[in-house]
């Protein structure tokens, strides 16, 4: 159980173009997501928290117009990263935060996404 | 704010060998601490989540142990495996709403 999926795995695209990365929880509903990003041999910087319903939560120097978050169900949240430049290439990975009593408040990540904005 | 070191950055051992990986936290409070395992262009697999109430957790070979007044985490793994080769990451879990702050990753190396 407890499984986040992304899609899609990785996606390369043009600079000035907008690229969606879906992420969903599988077999648990998750009223709160966290969009992180990883840069080569560094570790994962959280961007934003999202939650179902309402509007996400930037961490500090996110700009949340650039990377547009929406939670529309207790399953999906979507990353849009807008107007790409090649410095927003990276390694995009969610998570899934579970409110059930046997894991409670236990983040389930998936597999991430690979961002290569040429 | 929380800070979250592990040190070293990398490691390389033989296999067979029993090793220790360490992770320390500034803020004492905390809800949980997780351990993960990452393998190059992968995304996390959670290994271990210890709740701060908790002093250790146990997984086949792997015994994650919690010292939340100190603020330091310990990841043993027993007779490791050329398998086990991959970044290991120390995330501990603070606030009400449930964020993660994670740690550098220790890149450990098991040497047939």
């Amino acid at each position: 159980g407890a499984v986040v999926s992304q899609h899609p795995s990785w996606v390369i695209c043009k600079s000035g173009t907008s690229v969606k990365i879906e992420c969903r929880s599988l077999d648990f509903q998750a009223t709160t997501m966290f969009w992180y990003r990883q840069f080569p041999k560094q570790s994962l910087m959280l961007m934003a928290t999202s939650n179902e319903g309402s509007k996400a939560t930037y961490e500090q120097g996110v700009e949340k117009d650039k990377f547009l978050i929406n939670h529309a169900s207790l399953t999906l949240s979507t990353l849009t990263v807008t107007s790409a430049h090649p410095e927003d290439s990276s390694f995009y990975i969610c998570s899934a935060r579970s409110t059930s009593s046997y894991s409670y408040n236990e983040q389930f990540f998936g597999p991430g996404t690979r961002l290569t904005v040429l | 704010k929380q800070e979250v070191t592990q040190i070293p950055a990398a490691l390389s051992v033989p296999e067979g060998e029993n090793l220790v990986l360490n992770c320390s936290f500034t803020d004492s409070a905390i809800y949980n601490l997780q351990w993960f395992r990452q393998d190059p262009g992968k995304g996390l697999t959670s290994l271990l989540l210890i709740q701060s109430s908790q002093r250790e957790q146990t997984s086949g070979r792997l015994n994650a142990s919690l010292d939340k007044s100190s603020g330091r985490s310990t990841l043993y793994i027993a007779a490791s495996q050329p398998g086990d080769s991959a970044t290991y990451l120390c995330a501990v879990m603070t606030g009400a709403n449930s964020k993660l702050t994670f740690g550098k990753g220790i890149t450990l190396s098991v040497r047939p």
